[in-house]
């Protein structure tokens, strides 16, 4: 599985604009970039994917780089509930059919 | 709610010993996904089955082994348990090639505790 890189941890506050940064140089070009993230005592969850073009909804919006060997979680207006694990992945498919292999993710705390 | 069934939720059990953690998919998802979370290792996918067949294996020890049954429920049993099995268990499934975003839905987990 090609390789992401992300920050350990990042600090935000409420209701501000946060921006999760994620490299991946070895990017194929079939693979989709993931993120999902785990809030404490959770299972993960999904939050979005794209392949090439930057993609938004309700929980985020991603944007990824032209040559797609970096992207860019957006939280618009984080919450106190926002504060997570954030992964960042990459899977060879869309389909159902493929593992997620998940890093150590960047920490994000949320201050009031 | 993920519509992922774990069960149990906690179980505490000694060294040597077998449990088995058993998982509920998402209605009509045919493929279920077992990782494995601790506090040093982090999430490590350990197996995966699709419509009761083996599709991918990963770290899993040979003291564990998996299976998936024709309705689809998955079931991971972990035998001669030594301390270091301590950890979450979470099942995740999703459904069948073109069917939404191939999203891993997650379970809350089975929380396993070997003294």
């Amino acid at each position: 599985d090609a390789k992401t890189t992300q920050p350990n941890s990042m600090e935000s506050n409420e209701e501000e604009p946060v921006h999760l940064p994620c490299n991946h140089s070895t990017i194929s070009g079939t693979d989709y970039i993931h993120w999902y993230r785990q809030l404490p005592s959770q299972g993960p969850e999904y939050v979005i994917h794209g392949l090439t073009s930057n993609v938004n909804n309700r929980m985020a919006s991603l944007a990824i780089a032209e040559d797609r060997k970096s992207s860019t979680l957006i939280l618009h207006r984080a919450t106190l509930r926002d504060a997570a694990v954030y992964y960042c992945i990459l899977r060879a498919t869309t389909g159902a059919n493929s593992k997620l292999t998940f890093g150590k993710g960047i920490t994000l705390s949320v201050r009031p | 709610d993920s519509g992922v069934t774990q069960t149990p939720k906690h179980l505490i059990t000694a060294t040597g010993q077998r449990v088995t953690l058993r998982c509920s998919p998402r209605s009509g998802d045919l493929s279920v996904y077992w990782y494995q979370q601790s506090l040093d290792q982090g999430l490590q996918f350990l197996i995966q089955y699709y419509n009761g067949e083996e599709r991918a294996k990963g770290n899993i020890l040979e003291r564990f082994s998996a299976q998936q049954f024709p309705d689809l429920h998955s079931e991971l049993n972990l035998s001669s348990l030594e301390l270091g099995d301590s950890a979450l268990y979470f099942c995740a499934s999703s459904g069948a090639s073109g069917r939404g975003t191939g999203e891993l839905f997650f379970g809350e987990g089975s929380r396993l505790t070997v003294l």
